[in-house]
């Protein structure tokens, strides 16, 4: 089992609609949970970052971290053609440059 | 506009040969970072560095994969020799650490194909 599952998609929504992405992990030692944005071809760009629980928002994104339950989740409102992309959610422990990628969700929103 | 900069964007090789990556840092960065991309696997850490010193290389396979940072320019990723399965997209990205976590700033990639 890897350490962190996300669904890989892909996620078919129409243009306006709320997005929302997730990921589960095991270790329990992870403090620092970022989520990254992938346009095809491209290198992934820092969306979202949180330490510990709780939630962040910015902009038309929002990020959930529940640590009891080891899930972390990204919203997308008003989804836009252009948030087409594979997102990633990344985490590491405390002390260590050590990000743990998710293997992407492929999200695709409909004009 | 500050970017990681990777040299070449795709490399066609044949296996065996030796296989080298580029990169170049943002500016005033001290957090290097190598991983490799694949469908199957997703990104995986290879190696990465802080002050041009390997802090972490067990990601990589070391008997054919070697990792440096010659100056605070430029870091490098050789395959010697290549095998059909290292073809991926290798990515570098930068940070600057200055706490215990640093976010990485990613270049566009190498995509290798050894056939």
């Amino acid at each position: 089992q890897k350490e962190v599952e996300q669904d890989p998609g892909p996620l078919s929504v129409p243009e306006g609609a709320i997005v929302s992405l997730n990921c589960t992990y095991s270790n329990s030692a992870f403090q620092y949970f970022m989520w990254y944005r992938q346009y095809s071809r491209k290198g992934p760009e820092l969306l979202m970052y949180t330490y510990s629980s709780g939630n962040k928002e910015d902009g038309r994104f929002t990020a959930q971290v529940d640590k009891s339950s080891k899930y972390i989740s990204l919203f997308i409102r008003d989804s836009q053609p252009s948030d087409s992309a594979t997102y990633l959610c990344a985490m590491s422990a405390s002390g260590t440059y050590k990000y743990i990628f998710g293997t992407g969700t492929r999200l695709k929103v409909l004009a | 506009d500050a970017r990681v900069t990777q040299t070449p964007r795709h490399k066609v090789t044949e296996m065996g040969q030796e296989v080298t990556m580029r990169c170049q840092p943002i500016l005033g960065h001290n957090t290097v970072f190598w991983y490799r991309q694949t469908m199957m696997q997703g990104l995986e850490l290879l190696a990465y560095f802080r002050n041009r010193a390997p802090l972490d290389d067990s990601g990589m396979p070391k008997d054919r994969f070697s990792a440096e940072m010659p100056d605070a320019t430029l870091a490098t990723l050789k395959i010697q020799p290549s095998e059909p399965r290292d073809s991926a997209v290798y990515f570098c990205a930068s940070g600057l650490g200055t706490g215990p976590h640093t976010e990485a700033f990613f270049g566009q990639g190498t995509r290798l194909t050894v056939v």
